[in-house]
């Protein structure tokens, strides 16, 4: 079945670095693909929908300087997070679809970010 | 706006019980209903769907009807087993906001055995 690969898995780096983080579709092409925050214990949170060779459309209150999104082809987009500071360690995960419609969501396995 | 209301866990509960995480839903139109499973350290995988009113998605013993009539998609499992332990999410997604998901806050499901 279709799978999505999102790397790297885990991360851990000092405050202020930025960390780029890559989601892949792998047999199958995808011209949206989204990326979801996930606190501790909590839901998902939408973040933004990366659409491919355009703008990123991003959810209200998510920072557009903060988490760049990229989707450069149909089976990448890359978020990366600028500067990065302890509040914003999470778990971040992507998402996409094949086609159109009501088709579901196949995600990723997740980045556990970590600040120090 | 539209919205997702679980049940709050965790549920715990013995190997072979009966299992209900029940769900709501707020929708200005007429959503696609998910739930999703998380297991540990992992990211979430699509457990079962409905696209219509009355439908029932199943898989791996679990089972939700769409109710419309009471905005609900509850999950059901006839007798769980300790590899059900896991975090499930109730999730819709608007016809007019494609792929947009709308998650409920998860649900932890402990099975012991």
């Amino acid at each position: 079945g279709a799978v999505v690969s999102q790397h790297p898995s885990r991360v851990i780096c000092k405050s202020g670095t930025s960390v780029k983080i890559e989601c892949r579709s792998l047999d199958f092409q995808a011209t949206t693909m989204f990326w979801y925050r996930q606190f501790p214990k909590k839901s998902l949170m939408l973040m933004a929908t990366s659409n491919e060779g355009s703008k990123a459309t991003y959810e209200q209150g998510v920072e557009k300087d903060k988490f760049l999104i990229n989707h450069a082809s149909l089976t990448l987009s890359t978020l990366t997070v600028t500067s990065a500071h302890p509040e914003d360690s999470s778990f971040y995960i992507c998402s996409a679809a094949e086609g159109t419609g009501s088709q579901p969501q196949h995600f990723g396995d997740g980045t556990r970010l970590s600040i120090l | 706006g539209n919205s997702v209301t679980q049940m709050e866990g965790p549920v715990t509960l013995s190997e072979e019980a009966f299992l209900t995480i029940n769900c709501t839903y707020t929708a200005t139109g007429y959503p696609s209903l998910f739930w999703y499973v998380q297991y540990p350290g992992e990211g979430l995988q699509l457990l079962l769907k409905a696209t219509k009113a009355d439908d029932k998605g199943s898989n791996k013993g679990f089972e939700a009807t769409y109710r419309k009539e009471t905005t609900s998609f509850h999950l059901e499992k006839g007798s769980v087993q300790v590899s059900d332990s896991a975090v499930y999410f109730c999730a819709l997604s608007e016809a007019d906001s494609w792929g947009k998901l709308q998650f409920g806050a998860g649900t932890q499901v402990v099975v012991t055995p």
